[in-house]
Formats: C-alpha cells, structure tokens, sequence
C-alpha cells in the first residue's frame, strides 16, 4: 500500500512552459485535492474532485486544471506557467464517513520552480 | 468568514516538558476538527481528529488534543515532548469544506 504517491519530486519551468503534475492512490479513497504551499504558508486549495468525472474549483484555481478518469489518478495541469506558481504542491485524498470527508492523506509534494 | 486560527507562529519547550499548540475556530454548525504534522520536506501526516464523543482525543505519537465547544478551541497537548517531535503543525476545520490554520512551528530543545 504506497498511500499517495507524486510525480516529478522536483522541476523548474521556465515562464510559458506547461507541465502535468501526476498523483495516484491505491487507498479507493472517493476523494482528492490538490494543494499548494508558499513559503512559510499553510496550505491553498486549488481542485478537489469528489469521485471520478467530478471535479470543482478551490481557492486558487486560476492558471491550473485538472481531470479524474479514473478513483485512482488525479493530475493536475499548468498551463502557461508563471513565476507566481513558483511554489510545493500537494496531492491528498480522503474516505468519506457518512456522506463526509474525513482525514486526508498526502503525497510527499512536488517542488516547482517557475523562472 | 468561517476560519481556524493558529494564535502562535512558534513553540518552543523543552524536551521532558509538557507541550500545548493551540487553535481556535469560527465555523458554523458542529465542525469535524483535524490536527496534522509536517515534517521537513514532507507532506502532511493526519495526527487525529474529533467528530464527536469525548472531549479528550488520543492520537498518533503520543498527542492528545482537546475539544472544548464554550471556547471554541481545539488544543493539542503532549505530556513530554521530544526533540522529535519538532515539526509544522497544521489545525483544520471541516464543515462545508476544510479551513487550515496557518500553521505553528514546534521546536523541542534538549
């Protein structure tokens, strides 16, 4: 049981560039978020997706998408990249109890350097 | 606006000593309640949480957090700290959705 898992650990885009952040889990877990983390910062929420086919906008959405085909993967895409989405991202996921959402789980993080 | 506080950016207690990291919370209706940790280059782990029940929630490496519902607050508690327990903790919030605190950093001198 590998929990969340994130790919790349590390990458640096240069401004314009777009990149695919992946995350997959093998916990059946129905949902899942992506999150960033600035310096210093707690965590922004930037898509959660509440099974596959369902995905809706966080607190940052702008400058990024995502899609779920399938429970298990998640990724999440950079369009244009800018030096503002310089930051560590986050795949998490989470069972529900009772119609809701319970503790999450995280991947180790992607660290992502725009310049 | 529905949101979880973090009263302090930092901790400092020495190891053996007891250790408290405090949050508060303003959210409408019974909110689920989380703390998480976050070591170094790592992701955030799930320590425990309080849905309902007991006031007094056990958790992970030996925390415990407790609920008060009057004062709105959502306290974690360690008996004796350790050196390795220094780490990011993180308080949230569930109701609608889930409110992080912003975090306050644990640092457990020898």
């Amino acid at each position: 049981n590998a929990g969340v898992t994130q790919t790349p650990k590390f990458r640096i885009l240069k401004i314009g560039q777009s990149m695919t952040l992946q995350c997959t889990q093998d916990m059946n877990h129905n949902y899942m978020y992506w999150y960033r983390q600035d310096p210093g910062m707690g965590l922004k929420l930037i898509y959660y997706s509440v099974g596959a086919g369902i995905t809706d906008k966080g607190e940052v959405p702008n400058g990024y998408n995502v899609s779920r085909s399938t429970t298990e993967d998640f990724p999440l895409r950079l369009e244009l990249a800018a030096p503002s989405q310089t930051s560590v991202y986050f795949c998490a996921s989470s069972y529900s109890g009772q119609g809701v959402p319970l503790e999450q789980y995280f991947g180790p993080g992607t660290r992502l350097t725009v310049t | 606006a529905q949101s979880v506080a973090q009263p302090e950016d930092q901790v400092n207690v020495a190891e053996g000593n007891p250790l408290t990291v405090k949050c508060t919370y303003s959210v409408s209706g019974n909110p689920y309640l989380f703390w998480y940790v976050q070591y170094p280059n790592r992701g955030l782990q799930f320590l425990l949480k309080y849905i309902t029940g007991d006031n007094l929630v056990k958790g992970s490496y030996g925390f415990e957090a407790e609920f008060n519902k009057s004062q709105t607050s959502f306290h974690l508690k360690k008996p004796s700290a350790l050196v390795s327990d220094s780490a990011l903790y993180f308080c949230a919030a569930r109701t609608d959705k889930l409110i992080f605190g912003t975090g306050t950093r644990l640092q457990v001198f020898p």
